[in-house]
């Protein structure tokens, strides 16, 4: 079966340029989070979805980040206009968030690195 | 003051070694607790669940204090595989419609030698 599937895995951009990573979740599960992993501040949550729905997005660092998720398929995170300071690696995860066990399974990450 | 705080090591065993790893975390509401191992350049994953009685997953024992708020995670006969950087995760709420808030703390690494 297919895990998280994350795009690009590697990103190198300007300081100023919008940037867009993209998360398709395992079939089936019905919530999505994006995490930022930095060596300074570890694995923070961004952004929750619940059936496509945003739930909670108050780890989102500022204006400059907005996330999508259109479908039950694919969700969007958008940073405009990038920083340097944005550089981390990028993860989305998903899990079924039924009653008793909804472990969250990630996708690889996207390493972002703003110049 | 961290939400859930841990040693980043390195700690440096020799293979087949026993290896302790210790975590606490600052929300008393806290509700479930996890460990998950990320290796080098990958994402993490879910190691195992750590349950109010302990629990033991082949070599691998995890333990909860609920009164100290303490969660330590037990490695008996490291092997070289092993090494990866464990990550203490706190869950201590649920989102409307059920998702897990996970908070991790920053991970502490282990490296396996021969």
């Amino acid at each position: 079966d297919a895990g998280v599937i994350q795009s690009p895995r590697h990103e190198v951009t300007e300081m100023g340029q919008e940037v867009t990573l993209r998360c398709k979740p395992i079939s089936g599960h019905n919530s999505l989070f994006w995490y930022r992993q930095t060596m300074m501040r570890g694995l923070e949550l961004l952004i929750y979805f619940n059936n496509n729905v945003p739930i909670d997005d108050s780890g989102m660092p500022e204006d400059r980040f907005s996330a999508k998720m259109p479908n039950a398929s694919f969700s969007t995170l958008k940073i405009q206009p990038s920083e340097p300071r944005d550089s981390a690696v990028y993860f989305c995860a998903s899990s079924f968030s039924g009653k008793d066990t909804d472990t969250q399974y990630f996708g690889p990450g996207t390493r972002l690195t703003v110049l | 003051r961290k939400e859930v705080e841990q040693d980043p090591g390195p700690f440096n065993v020799p293979e087949g070694a026993t290896v302790a790893f210790n975590c606490t975390y600052s929300n008393s509401a806290s509700q479930s607790f996890f460990w998950y191992r990320q290796d080098c350049r990958k994402e993490p994953k879910l190691l195992m669940s750590v349950y109010s009685s302990g629990n033991e997953d082949g070599r691998f024992t995890a333990q909860l204090n609920r009164a100290s708020q303490y969660i330590s995670l037990l490695i008996r006969d490291s092997k070289l595989s092993d090494s990866a950087t464990y990550l203490c995760v706190v869950n201590k709420d649920r989102f409307t419609g059920g998702g897990n808030k996970l908070t991790f703390g920053t991970g502490t690494q282990l490296k396996v030698e021969l």
